[in-house]
């Protein structure tokens, strides 16, 4: 079993739409995790760490859900700029190992 | 955020060659960066963890004769392709922790191609 899963998509929206994308992780010793945004041919930038209690930063809203193993990420009001693939990264608590989904691409269209 | 810079970003070269792929941390301190390569359309692989001042770890079939990693400074790893063949294309991708927040920032990547 993979240490992070995604839905590779691709998700196809139109601008305007709100999207949500989940990630689930296998080992309950996981003690942070990101979201990272990679454009086509280029390397991923952070998009957000997420937290526990949840965090917003503009249109893109973050959860953690321990219980359940996943972490979530919602964009709302999504512009063609949007589209990417998008990467749910890991890492062990003690360890200095992070772990990556394969990654959910997200297409916007006009 | 902290600043992670790659080089070359670009390299062709003959098979059979050695290519020496640079990773700095420009604003911070990195004991520890991570190489990994990424194939079209596929996601990252962690090929080893760089660590300052001694010797790689390596993930599994990873060679570590083929992909010699030298940590030898705080800002600077490098990642060296050698005796190159057409199947070593890839983009190569060095990433850095910064320490206080805990994020990776990642180098612009390497793309090599081995004719």
């Amino acid at each position: 079993r993979k240490e992070v899963e995604q839905d590779p998509g691709p998700f196809n929206v139109p601008e305007g739409a709100t999207v949500a994308f989940n990630c689930t992780y296998s080992n309950s010793a996981s003690q942070s995790f990101f979201w990272y945004r990679q454009d086509c041919r280029k390397e991923p930038k952070l998009l957000m760490s997420v937290y526990s209690s949840g965090n917003e930063d503009g249109r893109f809203t973050a959860q953690l859900n321990r219980a359940s193993q996943y972490i979530s990420l919602l964009i709302r009001d999504s512009k063609l700029s949007d589209s990417a693939t998008y990467l749910c990264v890991v890492r062990l608590r003690n360890f200095n190992k992070f772990y990556f989904g394969s990654g959910t691409k997200l297409n916007v269209k006009p | 955020g902290a600043v992670v810079s790659q080089h070359p970003s670009w390299v062709i070269c003959k098979s059979g060659t050695s290519v020496k792929i640079e990773c700095r941390s420009l604003d911070f301190q990195a004991t520890t960066m991570f190489w990994y390569r990424q194939f079209p359309k596929q996601s990252l692989m962690l090929m080893a963890t760089s660590n300052e001042g001694s010797k790689a770890t390596y993930e599994q079939g990873v060679e570590k004769d083929k992909f010699l990693i030298n940590h030898a400074s705080l800002t600077l790893s490098t990642l060296t392709v050698t005796s190159a063949h057409p199947e070593d294309s890839s983009f190569y991708i060095c990433s850095a922790r910064e320490l206080a927040g805990g994020e990776l920032f990642f180098g612009e990547g390497s793309r090599l191609t081995v004719l």
